[in-house]
């Protein structure tokens, strides 16, 4: 247990749905981030969030909203997603976006888009 | 654009011999690396890191790695493996003035015969 959580763990959705990824973090950190790990590709780096405050959007399609209501929540929703877009989604937390700190993950998201 | 090489995707071994994994990143900077250990079914988590002094970091499990600055390369190494080493093993970096960007590699996974 890192104490990030996600939830769903795994998620089916057609591409006119609209759902939500959440992830919490017990750690008392204020930075936290989306990943997209599809296979036998690097880690994406998709949203960074310090302090709330969005910091990075790394060219990632509207399709995909974050949000971030406090240090400890971080929300990815879905909408009209593509087929292309299955993939593990990975949140993370660190202590602050300071280069030398590491990052806690979370279990991921498995999600597929039919 | 900075990268992150791992070059082999996937290694096989039998127990108690030796591992190393090769690590290259594309940055002309000081850097933070890190190495993360995926074992099946579980969460990213850190397996070692490096930010400055000793160039030779060790890890949890036995792990180590070796920063040599010349070479852009962050290898990591076990000098005897064990079936519970069977993972997926990433390599990161962080540049230290770039604080939203964590640049992971595509991963190796690591197969241990018993």
């Amino acid at each position: 247990e890192t104490g990030v959580t996600q939830t769903p763990r795994h998620l089916v959705m057609g591409m006119t749905n609209k759902k939500s990824l959440k992830c919490e973090q017990h750690l008392g950190h204020n930075a936290m981030y989306w990943y997209k790990q599809s296979a036998k590709k690097p880690l994406e780096l998709m949203f960074v969030y310090n302090f709330k405050e969005q910091t990075e959007n790394n060219s990632v399609p509207s399709r995909f909203s974050p949000e971030c209501p406090n240090s400890s929540h971080l929300f990815l929703h879905l909408h009209t997603l593509q087929p292309e877009d299955s993939a593990l989604y990975l949140c993370a937390s660190s202590p602050g976006v300071a280069g030398g700190h590491e990052q806690f993950f979370g279990p991921g998201t498995r999600l597929t888009v039919l | 654009a900075q990268s992150v090489s791992q070059h082999n995707h996937h290694v096989i071994l039998s127990e108690a011999a030796s591992l190393e994994l090769g690590c290259n990143y594309s940055y002309g900077g000081t850097v933070n690396l890190f190495w993360y250990v995926q074992y099946p079914g579980q969460h990213l988590q850190l397996l070692l890191k490096y930010f400055s002094g000793d160039p030779l970091v060790k890890g949890i499990k036995g792990f180590e790695a070796e920063f040599i600055k010349s070479k852009f390369s962050f290898n990591l190494r076990k000098p005897s493996v064990q079936w519970s080493d069977t993972a997926e093993y990433f390599c990161a970096v962080n540049a230290p003035n770039n604080f939203n960007k964590f640049y992971f590699g595509s991963g190796t996974k690591l197969n241990v015969k018993p």
